[in-house]
């Protein structure tokens, strides 16, 4: 049972261009949502985090948007820098009263690649 | 400097045998994690736990074990029932509900 979907394995952007990742869940009980960047044969280091009790959240290029009634998140990146190619992971957590208070689950993972 | 530590980086383990990944964090959180990593997918997480002496299982908690006893180290054994124990494993630690900071992760190969 996946409850947090990327669905989109691979995204190709030109240098300077917006990129946009998504990501949707299917658990309610979701109201923190974390993106990480990753290389390969490392850890994934943090990018950005929104609360379910904001819609958007800044910081620099990085701009994470939450629907809620959609269960859906995007990273956007603009502009796109080819220092960007990385693998993209998006994490949710519960909230307290449920059994995964603390629990944090993440997507597949979609390959960014940002073309000079 | 603060971090989380993981080691050793690379590990060869003989079928049958039983492993145990590192993890220490000076960072004073309370919650740690121990994820695993196959080729093409996502991170799926092993064993949590928020607090010394309380851990709870993940997702693909079956063929692990782990203990808690320091605030500060969270190790993974990978026994011989874990089936299928190649992969990529990583450990995080965080303030429980923060962001939380990944080791440089260790890949287990059995040979």
């Amino acid at each position: 049972d996946q409850q947090v979907k990327q669905n989109s394995p691979s995204l190709s952007v030109q240098e300077g261009r917006i990129s946009i990742l998504n990501c949707d869940y299917t658990n309610s009980m979701f109201d923190y949502f974390l993106w990480y960047k990753k290389y390969p044969a490392e850890g994934p280091t943090f990018l950005i985090s929104i609360s379910s009790i904001k819609d958007k959240n800044e910081d620099g290029r990085f701009t994470v948007f939450l629907n809620k009634s959609a269960k859906h998140l995007s990273l956007h990146i603009v502009p796109s820098q080819p220092g960007d190619s990385a693998v993209y992971f998006c994490a949710a957590s519960a909230g307290a009263g449920g059994t995964s208070y603390g629990k944090l689950t993440f997507g597949q993972g979609t390959i960014l690649t940002v073309h000079p | 400097d603060g971090g989380i530590t993981q080691s050793p980086k690379y590990l060869f383990r003989k079928e049958g045998q039983n492993v145990t990944l590192s993890c220490e964090q000076n960072l004073n959180h309370d919650a740690m994690y121990w994820y695993r990593q196959d080729p093409g997918q996502g991170l799926r997480l092993i064993y949590y736990s928020q607090i010394v002496n309380d851990f709870q299982k993940g997702d693909i908690a079956e063929g692990y074990s782990v203990s808690r006893e320091k605030k500060e180290s969270f190790p993974l054994t990978v026994t011989s029932a874990q089936k299928n124990p190649t992969a990529f494993y990583l450990c995080a630690s965080s303030i429980v509900r923060g962001s939380a900071f990944f080791g440089q992760g260790t890949r287990l190969t059995v040979v």
